[in-house]
């Protein structure tokens, strides 16, 4: 079973900044978070992991509590093509650890 | 442009087939991966492979089998032992297999005529 709990959906307007909690309350010191999104019919797209700083990219911002237990995902200034399946996922290191998918949170973005 | 490579998009295989689909990755990874995904479901691992000439089973080997003879592909052949092949398959690369992310190409679609 996924070990993190999402919002099932979320709305967001056209360049206004999309916010994505994610719940992973019984994270192990030696696990990641890691954010994936998957638009219908395609493979998933990786967007950004962290352990226990902030993180940033030219995709997107991470930004994981003090005590690990939860996180956010920030697109600063959503687009339409951001409208996908966001995936929240915490794996560990090591051989063969597969993502584990839950149900994530499907985000519209409308104009 | 560097990336993974599957193909065919779209797979149909009669009833007592095995059927090959393919995965190429131009990326230099060490590490990969495939997955299965049903509709409505998240992934589950079918098989990955850390280095060249070795792989080891995921949670859902049974009905499947792979080969790992150069560092850029990963093929996966789907048997006739598979009672359930109807899904979409994905495969997957990462650098190595630490917290290195996994990145995936676009799936391969199978059917059952």
């Amino acid at each position: 079973d996924a070990k993190t709990t999402q919002p099932t959906s979320m709305d967001c307007a056209e360049g206004r900044a999309a916010n994505l909690p994610c719940n992973h309350s019984t994270i192990s010191g030696n696990e990641y978070v890691y954010w994936y999104r998957q638009i219908h019919s395609q493979g998933p797209q990786y967007i950004i992991h962290g352990l226990k700083n902030n993180e940033t990219n030219e995709m997107a911002s991470l930004i994981i509590t003090e005590d690990r237990k939860s996180s956010t995902l920030i697109l600063p200034h959503a687009t339409l093509r951001d409208t996908a399946v966001y995936y929240c996922i915490v794996r560990p290191l090591g051989a063969g650890t597969a993502l584990i998918f839950g149900k994530g949170t499907t985000l519209s973005v409308s104009s | 442009d560097g990336g993974i490579t599957q193909s065919p998009k779209y797979l149909f295989r009669k009833e007592g087939q095995n059927v090959t689909l393919s995965c190429e990755q131009n990326l230099n990874h060490d590490a990969m991966y495939w997955y299965r995904q049903d509709p409505g479901q998240g992934l589950r691992l079918i098989y990955y492979s850390q280095i060249v000439n070795d792989f080891q089973k995921g949670d859902i080997a049974e009905g499947y089998s792979v080969s790992r003879e150069k560092k850029e592909s990963f093929p996966l052949t789907v048997t006739s032992a598979q009672k359930n092949p109807t899904a979409f398959y994905l495969c997957a690369s990462s650098k190595d297999t630490s917290n290195q992310p996994q990145h995936f190409g676009d799936g391969t679609r199978l059917s059952i005529l």
